[in-house]
């Protein structure tokens, strides 16, 4: 079916730690995985993405990393500051193809502590 | 590069009311998606289009949604009938393909 399982709802962590947010999905078709970072009041921003070619994919403190076999892709935020606080998102792609219609997941809130 | 453009940025209605929203994609992007965010939820997918043809609107609410894209640019969402449970944030994308770009929103209060 079309589902993206996210976990945890709400995630809070000392400033200076590691947060860390798992999904799962359905579609083994899925070839794209992007995450979206959303502040109150304001519109989700891709953060950082990652495809089915590749097992793990940094940017600066962000990490992807994907397990096709067992359909889970999780984020990593290593040395977390205040201003990670937001509400973070999973999506895959369903049902490959040129047009490329993504699956959402629930949404995990981030807290991150002085 | 000028991001996903939307309007109006908020709207406030009465149950019965009608209202539409308006994107502007980013230049060149030729798939164009409309989402609903209810409060503290992930976007969920209404409709999307590749150029003017739609390509899935098996989520949108058909007695009461409209979406087109008549030239493959802009994009108009209309709500012929307001419910309270239209209440939401209604979010446009817009890809080349794949990496979707958010516009800022319409916050629709329905009352």
């Amino acid at each position: 079916g079309e589902q993206v399982e996210q976990l945890p709802s709400i995630l809070r962590v000392q400033e200076g730690s590691s947060a860390s947010i798992n999904c799962s999905y359905e579609d083994s078709a899925s070839n794209y995985f992007p995450w979206y970072k959303q502040e109150p009041g304001e519109n989700p921003k891709l953060i950082i993405d990652i495809r089915s070619n590749m097992e793990r994919k940094q940017i600066q403190e962000l990490i992807v990393l994907l397990d096709k076999k067992a359909k889970r892709f999780s984020l990593h935020i290593t040395d977390t500051q205040p201003g990670d606080s937001a509400m973070y998102f999973c999506a895959a792609s369903w049902r490959t193809g040129n047009t490329g219609k993504l699956i959402f997941g629930l949404g995990t809130t981030l807290q991150v502590q002085p | 590069e000028a991001g996903v453009t939307q309007s109006p940025r908020y709207a406030v209605l009465q149950e019965g009311q009608a209202v539409s929203f308006w994107c502007d994609p980013i230049s060149g992007h030729d798939t164009l998606y409309w989402y609903q965010q209810p409060r503290d939820q992930g976007p969920q997918l209404l409709v999307y289009f590749r150029d003017e043809a739609v390509i899935d609107n098996s989520q949108l609410p058909s007695d009461r949604f409209s979406a087109v894209r008549p030239k493959g640019t802009n994009s108009t969402l209309k709500i012929q009938s307001a419910k309270q449970g239209d209440t939401a944030t209604y979010l446009c994308a817009s890809s080349r393909p794949y990496e979707q770009y958010f516009g800022p929103g319409t916050r629709l209060t329905v009352l």
